[in-house]
């Protein structure tokens, strides 16, 4: 069974852009996390999607954001850059929205603001 | 606020030494933890995961885990180390109220010398 893909895996964005990263997760799994990887906050959760709604926000600004689609792809959204955007973004995926289950993790997308 | 403390932020040992790596957590209630490691390169994989009963896990590659609830520590374990074991490790608690949302430790680095 494929595992969770992310893409791209590399971005190079300057500040004040927009992006949007893309996650499918394992096939038959239905919830989408997704997370900020950064030398000095570590893992930090952004957002979780079950079923085509968010069921969970980290805190993180509103230029955040993100959504399902009906497949269960999810893409997550950073609007107007800034500098310290710049980190490895995780999406991970699981069968059911539910803390009995685990989380797979993809290989992450790497973003670089200017 | 819930957190999860890694005490070590590098280990370094040669091959064959013992390791234990320290975790604790903050939150009270009832927890699900889990260790994830990432090679060099490489994703977050699963390296195991307690939901409940025997408050001695095992997991991949030789690890293991044991859960102190009176401690509020999870600590990771390998008899004898490997040089392909040089990784981060990461400490993950999902609590009853978060439902998906995984929280982290800071990450501790393993280095292990040949």
């Amino acid at each position: 069974k494929a595992g969770v893909t992310q893409t791209p895996r590399y971005l190079i964005k300057t500040r004040g852009q927009q992006v949007t990263l893309s996650c499918s997760p394992i096939s038959g799994h239905r919830s989408v996390s997704w997370y900020q990887q950064t030398p000095g906050q570590g893992l930090q959760f952004l957002f979780e999607y079950f079923s085509e709604t968010q069921r969970n926000k980290g805190n993180f600004p509103g230029r955040f954001s993100g959504r399902q689609f009906s497949n269960s792809r999810s893409e997550m959204n950073v609007s107007t850059l800034e500098l310290g955007d710049s980190a490895l973004y995780l999406c991970a995926s699981s069968l059911r929205w539910s803390r009995e289950e685990t989380q797979y993790f993809g290989p992450g997308t790497r973003l670089l603001v200017l | 606020a819930q957190s999860v403390s890694q005490h070590n932020h590098h280990v370094i040992l040669s091959e064959a030494a013992s390791l234990e790596l320290g975790c604790n957590y903050s939150y009270g209630g009832t927890v699900n933890l889990f260790w994830y490691v990432q090679y060099p390169g490489q994703h977050l994989q699963l390296l195991l995961k307690y939901f409940s009963g025997d408050p001695l896990v095992k997991g991949i590659k030789g690890f293991e885990a044991e859960f102190i609830k009176s401690k509020f520590s999870f600590n990771l374990r390998k008899p004898s180390v490997q040089w392909s074991d040089t990784a981060e490790y990461f400490c993950a608690v999902n609590a009853q109220r978060s439902q998906g949302n995984l929280i982290f430790g800071k990450g501790t680095k393993l280095s292990v010398k040949p």
